[in-house]
């Protein structure tokens, strides 16, 4: 297992236009994360996921943000009616339910959006 | 409600110099985890180091040494004889109450030759 992939690495739309990123967790981690990180600024909390059930949402997450994982294997984050401030890079992690595992995170490379 | 503060946003030294790298958090959980991250140009976040809030000793790895004080909730980190590839954006993060990481702002750091 190569670790975690996020397809595309760059994406670049117009405004209002909808987008779907997809993050390929590894394969035995049954956690996943969404994060977003704005230019200059941390990763910033999206939500997170345990198998299928999508458990925490941030405030970040408005209505125009929708993340589902069926079969609690890949996920993906769909931005609908795209703006220009959600232009960031969307990152993907994801950890494994062992003894030791608190926040132990592998980060995927994300995917960078450009709304223009 | 978590908090991480890394007050220095670039820094720059001249290769063969030691450089640390503040970082300061605020968290009401008695239970918490603290670490460092290095983010390349590449962009994908590189885990560096993990500690526990009942973990106060000090960890040396390689050039790569950090500092946890709970007096101060502080939890520095040092490179010594710094590299042109330590050039990088080094975040400090704290995961406490939920699974969510809270990351500060990041220094960047450049190395020069």
């Amino acid at each position: 297992d190569t670790g975690v992939s996020q397809d595309p690495r760059h994406k670049i739309t117009k405004r209002g236009q909808n987008v779907t990123f997809r993050c390929d967790p590894i394969s035995e981690h049954n956690r996943l994360y969404w994060y977003r990180q704005t230019l200059g600024q941390g990763p910033e909390f999206l939500t997170y996921f345990q198998n299928e059930a999508q458990l925490e949402k941030s405030r970040l997450l408005s209505d125009r943000f929708s993340a589902e994982r069926p079969k609690g294997s890949f996920s993906t984050l769909e931005i609908q009616r795209t703006e220009q401030g959600d232009s960031a890079m969307y990152l993907c992690a994801s950890s494994h339910p062992g003894i030791d595992s608190n926040y132990g995170y592998t980060f995927g490379s994300g995917t960078r959006l450009t709304v223009v | 409600a978590q908090k991480v503060t890394q007050a220095q946003t670039e820094i720059s030294v001249v290769e063969k110099e030691d450089v640390t790298l503040d970082c300061v958090y605020e968290t009401r959980d008695t239970t918490y985890y603290l670490f460092w991250y290095k983010q390349p140009p590449s962009g994908e976040l590189v885990f560096l180091i993990r500690r526990n809030s009942f973990d106060e000793q000090n960890e040396i790895s390689g050039r790569y040494s950090w500092n946890f004080q709970k007096s101060t909730s502080s939890f520095n980190f040092t490179i010594t004889a710094s590299q042109v590839v330590d050039s990088a954006v080094y975040f400090c993060a704290l995961g406490a109450g939920s699974y969510q990481l809270t990351f500060g702002k990041g220094t960047k750091l450049s190395v020069i030759p």
